[in-house]
This record gives C-alpha cells, structure tokens and sequence, in this order.
C-alpha cells in the first residue's frame, strides 16, 4: 500500500459523457501527479499540482481539466468522453516538486467509456 | 522530439541475470527512473539515476550513461515475482515513460 487512495475504484460511462476522478495523496506530499495509461500508449504523463498550483503539463487534452485543493487532494475532469478515453488513470504523489522525488502510485481508477 | 525506447519483450530463467535497456531522446535531461509494475497493479519505484554510473541496490541495479542517452537495470538472482512490466522514465520539464518492457521469467 503505497498511502495514495483514489476513487472510484472502476468506471463505465458512455461517450459525451462527464467524470471525475479523486486521489489523496500519501500524508506530506505537496505533489500529485496525474497519468493515463492505455494499452497502446504506455503511461502518459498528463499533468502535476505542487502545493495547489499547476507545476508541469504533459499531454493532457483541453477536455481535461484538473485541481489540486487546499487540503492537497486532487480531481481530475474527463469531458465530453470518447471511446479512446478508456484507460487507467494513475494518481502519484511525491514530497517535493522537484525532479529527484520518489513517486508513490495510487491503485488507479479504471474508465470504461461505452 | 522526445523518445524513450526500451525492448518490448524480454524473457530469463530463474536465479539468472538480466539486463534490460532503455535509450532516450529527450530535449532536456533531469533525472531517469525505473519503475516496475504487475500487471493491473500500480507501478513502483525501483531507481533514480540522475549522474553517470551504477546505483546498487540489493538485487538490482541501474547504470546511466548521460553522453550515450542510456541507461540500463540488471537484476540479479531473478524469482519468478520478478515477472512483471519494467518502465524506463526520464524527467527534464515533465516526466516521460517508455512503453515499457514486460519480462517472463521461466522456472
């Protein structure tokens, strides 16, 4: 158990659809990142929060959106959904901002978009 | 462009050695990782190397040669809870994974 929750756990909506994905990070971790890991494409790093603020994107589409809140947790927003959205999403968190951290991986939620 | 590359598959006996490689292209270089995963299962942190050389730690471990974009992880003594995915990931503004290498270890 890596101390990062995310919920849910499974998901299985249908296209044009809307979704919101949460993650805790581990107590004392400023960063979360967030990632999309699908068959074909490996993991793909979407985007990071420090401390509430945006710190690094990655290839994370306009139709994704997320926020890192003031007691740390993170949402992640999936709009207008395609079939290609299905995927795992990981949550990590890490203590610090910089490159040399440790990430430690939530479980992950797996979208299932119909 | 940004390019990390690692072999797809790789497969090793039990109680042998492996190496697996990982080459990357990246614009700007500020650390490389290694990661393993299960499959279904989040990855974890197995490395960090961030100057040239090895990084030892018991089982494994990681080499990095920045002037050669390279980087490989050798496991030693392999059981077979080693059979799992291995992703290489290099940080300069963002963190980038290769696809990752899925090694089966035979009894």
């Amino acid at each position: 158990d890596s101390g990062v929750t995310q919920t849910p756990k499974h998901l299985i909506t249908a296209t044009g659809q809307r979704v919101t994905l949460r993650c805790s990070p581990r107590s004392g971790d400023l960063s979360v990142y967030w990632y999309q890991q699908s068959l074909d494409q490996g993991l793909q790093f979407l985007i990071q929060y420090y401390n509430g603020e945006e710190r690094a994107k990655g290839n994370i589409l306009e139709r994704f959106s997320a926020q890192q809140f003031p007691d740390l947790h993170s949402e992640l927003n999936l709009s207008s959904l395609e079939l290609g959205d299905s995927a795992l999403y990981f949550c990590a968190s890490s203590v610090g901002a910089a490159s040399s951290y440790e990430q430690y991986f939530g479980p992950g939620t797996r979208l299932t978009v119909t | 462009g940004q390019n990390i590359d690692q072999p797809t598959e790789m497969t090793a006996t039990e109680g042998a050695i492996v190496q697996i490689n990982c080459t990357y292209q990246t614009s700007g270089f500020n650390g490389l990782f290694w990661y393993q995963q299960h499959a279904g299962e989040a990855p974890t942190f197995l490395s960090y190397n961030v100057l040239d050389g090895l990084e030892e730690k018991g089982r494994f471990s990681s080499f990095l040669s920045r002037s050669k974009g390279y980087s490989y992880l050798l496991l030693k003594e392999l059981q077979m809870k080693d059979s799992a995915s291995y992703l290489c990931a290099v940080r300069d503004d963002k963190i980038i994974f290769g696809k990752g290498t899925r090694l089966h270890i035979l009894p």
